[in-house]
């Protein structure tokens, strides 16, 4: 069935330091979305992405969706406490959702 | 505000004994899901409903069922939970569009956490 994985697992980083997770999927996506997950919290939807090759940018987040369409970026600029959190990307198929693994972000001030 | 409520915040049940999260939302969005997320691990969909047809993942197990007695309101019965049940069960809502060719933003409510003894 359709995978949705997430690299890197874990990322610790300086405050201040960027920080970059991957997605990849293992069938085309409609589009795609990101969620940032706080602890104890639940998903808080970020971005949507529909088009190849689409960037978008949310302050010092921006969002790539690939060209073909099975791969999408999220970069964070000069990270800040308040980033720490699970970020998963989301990506829609025919007629569902499908998580990525996540990755887990600790920024150290 | 509109919003997805999720009651209760967290349950505790005994082994075997049957337990019902419901879901509710002021969105009137005409799709809702429900999720159960473990600890450290994606939310992994169960099920959801499209208006009022039903979609069930093929691996979600038949110990899990759930009702949509109209569009603001979902339940998610577990029939007999076992350890293993034991999570973050997550609802959502989505408005969503037949043939749009994708699909909307999801809104999650805070989740309920189960706890099985």
């Amino acid at each position: 069935g359709q995978q949705v994985m997430q690299i890197p697992q874990y990322q610790h980083v300086q405050e201040g330091e960027d920080f970059t997770t991957y997605c990849n999927s293992s069938t085309t996506l409609s589009n795609i979305q990101w969620y940032k997950q706080r602890p104890g919290g639940h998903p808080v939807f970020l971005i949507q992405l529909v088009k190849s090759g689409e960037v978008k940018k949310q302050k010092r987040l921006t969002f790539q969706f690939g060209e073909a369409k099975k791969n999408s970026s999220l970069h964070i600029t000069a990270t800040q406490t308040t980033d720490v959190g699970t970020y998963f990307c989301a990506g829609t198929g025919t007629y569902k959702y499908i998580f990525g693994t996540g990755t887990r972000l600790k920024v150290l001030a | 505000d509109a919003m997805v409520i999720q009651n209760p915040r967290y349950q505790v049940t005994q082994f075997g004994k049957p337990v019902t999260l419901s879901c509710s939302q002021t969105l009137n969005h005409n799709v809702m899901y429900w999720y159960q997320q473990k600890s450290s691990q994606a939310p992994k969909l169960l099920f959801h409903y499209y208006d009022k047809d039903f979609n069930n993942e093929a691996d979600t197990p038949d110990n899990f069922q759930s009702r949509r007695p109209n569009t603001s309101f979902c339940f998610l019965d577990i029939r007999s939970p076992g350890l293993g049940d034991a999570a973050m069960y997550l609802c959502a809502t989505s408005r969503e569009i037949r043939d749009r060719g994708f699909w909307e933003t999801q809104y999650f409510g805070p989740g309920t956490r189960l706890l099985v003894l």
